[in-house]
């Protein structure tokens, strides 16, 4: 099993312009979750979703959607990027959603917005 | 809105000391998550607790949840500088089924 993989692993962009995380898993998941972590503040949770064709908003969903059309896939989008959204993206899949299962991360993207 | 407040944000030790690390909150959670996280990599568990007072060893490792499940605490026994990194507490809630963070320790131990 590969895990959560995402990618890129790094990318630079230009205030404005929009671009896809990719992040997949192979455990056969229903619980997927994007988090942003910035220094001193931890992961905070962007969208999650429960299942194919299920998304929420986690505690900072603005500038950024969510789709989960298949178990394994659940992209981040950036719909128009600005600074604020310099950080480090993670992905992370769990089997029982928050309920006190382990949950697998992939190894990050590290977004650069100038 | 649930809040995990973890102590210290740093600690910069020697091997072979002690140290604690705390993760606290006004909320009730119904697992308390530890995480050790290395520089250009994702979290990975290190445990789960789950009932008030629980206790649980990891090696070197001493995990605690509080008995009303608002806190919980890590201790390390003679550090190693293989016990450098981030340590991230993570509360879960079985109402809305998702984990709260704490914003991380980040411990450095000198050989």
């Amino acid at each position: 099993n590969a895990g959560v993989t995402q990618t890129p692993k790094f990318q630079v962009l230009k205030t404005g312009q929009s671009m896809t995380l990719q992040c997949a898993q192979d455990m056969n998941h229903e619980y997927m979750s994007w988090y942003r972590q910035d220094p001193g503040m931890g992961l905070r949770l962007i969208h999650y979703s429960v299942g194919a064709g299920i998304t929420d908003q986690g505690e900072v969903p603005n500038g950024y959607n969510v789709s989960r059309s298949t178990t394994e896939d659940f992209p981040l989008r950036l719909l128009s990027a600005a600074p604020s959204q310099t950080s480090v993206y993670f992905c992370a899949s769990d089997p029982q959603g928050g309920q006190g299962s382990e949950q697998y991360f992939g190894p990050g993207t590290r977004l650069t917005v100038t | 809105t649930q809040l995990l407040e973890q102590s210290p944000q740093f600690l910069s030790i020697q091997e072979g000391e002690n140290l604690t690390v705390y993760c606290n909150s006004s909320s009730v959670f119904s697992s308390l998550q530890w995480y050790r996280q290395e520089p250009g990599e994702g979290p990975v568990l290190l445990v789960t607790v789950v009932t008030g007072g629980e206790v649980k060893k990891l090696k070197r490792l001493t995990f605690q949840f509080g008995d009303a499940r608002k806190d919980s605490s890590l201790h390390i026994t003679a550090a190693q500088p293989g016990d450098t990194g981030l340590y991230l507490c993570a509360g879960g809630s079985s109402n809305t089924g998702k984990l709260i963070f704490g914003q991380g320790t980040t411990l450095q131990v000198k050989p």
